[in-house]
């Protein structure tokens, strides 16, 4: 990808199990965004978290980001059917110029 | 209004036609995006237009030619593609801003294009 690797690639869980995943990237950024698309449409913004940030929450999403490592994870809390999705990260290097991930597909077994 | 339009939603062209994808966001965003997305793939961003000028090619071939009317339009002129551009067009756009506070981009639902 543009960006850097996310790992895994398929991640199949059961209903009200957590779900990590891990994004990689190269260069240094401003900020690191994680999106959701479902089925291959548009993307939907979940959370922003800045470099000078280490951890960030949103209802059931927690991020974190280790700008040393280059590295962020996601994690969805008590997933539901309704989280299976392809799941992006996004490194804002330069304020409006985002790259994105390889993606993690996350499948939610009811 | 927290919407980016794309019309058309699908769209077939022969290798010798001249189309256009069209975008249009209405939140008063000054950054607007164009992004191509292979089956499986994560979206690749082609163009960044900032306050309707040209910031960012990525060496995409000039058989895509982006243009941005006014700061609610965004097009993509498209002439003499392959059969391997066939993929899922998506415009975003962001407001634009060139320092904090970051925000995020919103996308519209793409247009699947097939070139035969």
């Amino acid at each position: 990808s543009q960006q850097g690797e996310e790992d895994p690639q398929a991640l199949s869980i059961q209903e009200g199990e957590n779900a990590t995943m891990n994004c990689s990237y190269k260069t240094s950024i401003n900020n690191l965004q994680w999106y959701r698309q479902n089925s291959g449409r548009g993307l939907v913004h979940l959370i922003l978290i800045r470099s000078n940030e280490r951890e960030k929450h949103s209802g059931r999403l927690r991020v974190t980001l280790d700008t040393s490592k280059k590295s962020s994870s996601l994690l969805i809390t008590a997933s539901r059917a309704a989280d299976t999705a392809s799941y992006f990260c996004a490194t804002d290097r330069n304020f409006n110029k985002f790259y994105f991930g390889s993606g993690t597909k996350l499948n939610v077994k009811p | 209004d927290t919407e980016v339009t794309q019309t058309p939603k699908h769209l077939v062209m022969g290798m010798t036609n001249k189309k256009s994808l069209k975008c249009e966001q209405h939140m008063g965003h000054r950054a607007m995006y164009w992004y191509k997305q292979k089956a499986k793939k994560p979206p690749e961003l082609m163009f960044v237009y900032s306050y309707e000028k040209l910031s960012i090619n990525e060496s995409v071939p000039s058989r895509f030619s982006p243009e941005c009317p006014n700061s609610s339009l965004l097009n993509l002129h498209l002439h003499a593609l392959q059969p391997e551009d066939s993929a899922l067009y998506l415009c975003a756009s962001s407001q634009g801003l060139r320092g904090p506070p970051e925000t995020e981009a919103f996308f519209g639902q793409g247009t699947r294009l097939t070139v035969v």
